[in-house]
């Protein structure tokens, strides 16, 4: 099937540090989106990527998708608390309509923040 | 503005029996989603439903059914459940047309279902 590949599986990391998480395909895409889930939570949009090369960011967050469009990397700087939660990419196959029904996910990111 | 919202917030069934699933989408959203997450994976899309047709289906078996109401709100039916079907069940919804940035998935907080 088409799956994504996330690393790292689990971050450990100090208040204040850095992140970076990346997800790659062998497939290319047309989209790639960024969720965040929180416990008992459904997944919240964080960022979202519609060209190859783009650079987004959301505050803290920043995200690229890659020249090949087979990759995209999530950052976090000077994570907080409020980080810790399971990060997940996730990619659409074809762009417009009804195609964004249809998400495929990778395994996510489990970060943990200490204070 | 309310969000999608999904009921029960969870749910006990035993093996063998049959679980109806609700989602309510954002309001003037026409496409509505669903997704398993078993308990340390991503979600896994079962089905999409835009304008009350089903518009993909994901690698379930047939025990796994759904519908969209002409209020755009959708059920989810899993008979003959099994232990495997234990899971959060994760409903999205979008505006299912239009330009790119008005498209990506907003999810409700999903339905824990647990089978004995």
């Amino acid at each position: 099937g088409q799956q994504l590949n996330q690393s790292p599986q689990s971050m450990f990391i100090q208040e204040g540090e850095d992140v970076s998480m990346n997800c790659t395909s062998s497939s290319i895409f047309n989209t790639w989106l960024w969720y965040k889930q929180d416990p008992g939570e459904g997944p919240v949009l964080l960022i979202a990527l519609y060209k190859a090369g783009e650079l987004t960011s959301n505050g803290r967050l920043t995200a690229q998708f890659g020249i090949t469009r087979k990759d995209s990397f999530l950052n976090i700087s000077a994570s907080i608390p409020s980080d810790v939660g399971i990060y997940f990419c996730a990619r659409v196959l074809n762009a417009g309509g009804t195609s964004y029904g249809k998400l495929t996910f990778g395994q996510g990111t489990i970060l943990t923040v200490h204070p | 503005d309310a969000g999608v919202t999904q009921s029960p917030t969870h749910l006990i069934k035993t093996r063998g029996q049959q679980v109806t699933l609700r989602c309510s989408p954002i309001s003037g959203h026409k496409s509505v989603s669903w997704y398993q997450q078993v308990l340390g994976q991503g979600p896994q899309f079962i089905f999409q439903y835009y304008e009350k047709e089903e518009r993909g289906r994901g690698n379930f078996p047939d025990r796994f059914s759904a519908r969209q109401f002409p209020n755009y709100s959708s059920e989810l039916n899993v008979n003959a459940l099994l232990l495997g079907d234990s899971a959060l069940y994760l409903c999205a919804s979008s505006l299912g047309r239009g330009p790119d940035k008005d498209q990506p998935q907003h999810f409700g907080d999903g339905t824990r279902l647990s089978i004995l």
